[in-house]
């Protein structure tokens, strides 16, 4: 129930496309989801993150869509370019516990 | 602003040797700490989190251990390494407010145990 369950293992759009990422989740006590974004050999960075009283937010061209009774999200990427060309991780927080949960990640390949 | 430094930022030991990690936070007084591991192209492993000087709580039992002797410093220690303690080693940082307990990275210390 703690697990956060992330699709696709890896990805390749074209430049320009949109990428999608998509993350399901068990457990109701999660209430805190961000997006980190890690580039070879670097920590993860916060790239984005939503709490479950909204069901979108937007920054850039990095938009997460939450759909709390289908306890899923989603990071979307438009305009895909290939400095965005990294591992993606959604992960969710039981803040009861204060300890966030990972997917197991996405590898972006974004084409020239 | 806070930042977060970890070293060494790469380390290669043989099998059997003592292990010490070390992360400091600087910019911000009580946070909570974490340890991860990635393995090659894998997901965060949570070894342990700390929200306290001395109080080190372990996720994963192995030959790792993690001690907290100041508010900002987290070490990940282990008497023999092994084999399968090649990785990323992560630290990060969290001050909870609310429901936003955002976690910060390190730069990660990569450690090859031949």
């Amino acid at each position: 129930q703690q697990q956060v369950k992330q699709s696709p293992q890896s990805l390749i759009v074209q430049k320009g496309g949109i990428s999608i990422i998509n993350c399901a989740y068990e457990n109701t006590a999660f209430d805190y989801f961000p997006w980190y974004q890690q580039f070879p050999g670097k920590g993860p960075a916060l790239l984005i993150a939503i709490r479950p009283d909204v069901s979108e937010k937007k920054e850039g061209r990095f938009t997460i869509s939450f759909n709390k009774s289908a306890k899923q999200f989603s990071l979307h990427i438009m305009d895909s370019q290939p400095g965005d060309s990294a591992t993606y991780f959604c992960a969710a927080l039981d803040t009861g516990f204060q300890k966030l949960v990972f997917g197991t990640g996405t590898r972006l390949l974004v084409s020239p | 602003s806070q930042t977060i430094h970890q070293w060494p930022a790469t380390l290669v030991q043989p099998v059997g040797s003592p292990l010490s990690l070390e992360c400091t936070v600087e910019g911000t007084s009580n946070p909570n700490l974490y340890w991860y591991r990635q393995a090659a192209g894998r997901g965060l492993q949570l070894l342990f989190y700390s929200v306290g000087i001395g109080q080190i709580s372990s996720e994963v039992p192995q030959n790792l251990s993690a001690s907290r002797p100041q508010d900002r410093q987290f070490i990940l220690s282990s008497k023999k390494l092994l084999l399968s303690d090649s990785g990323f080693y992560l630290c990060a940082w969290s001050v909870p407010r609310g429901n936003t307990d955002t976690q910060y990275f390190g730069p990660g210390t990569r450690l090859t145990v031949l």
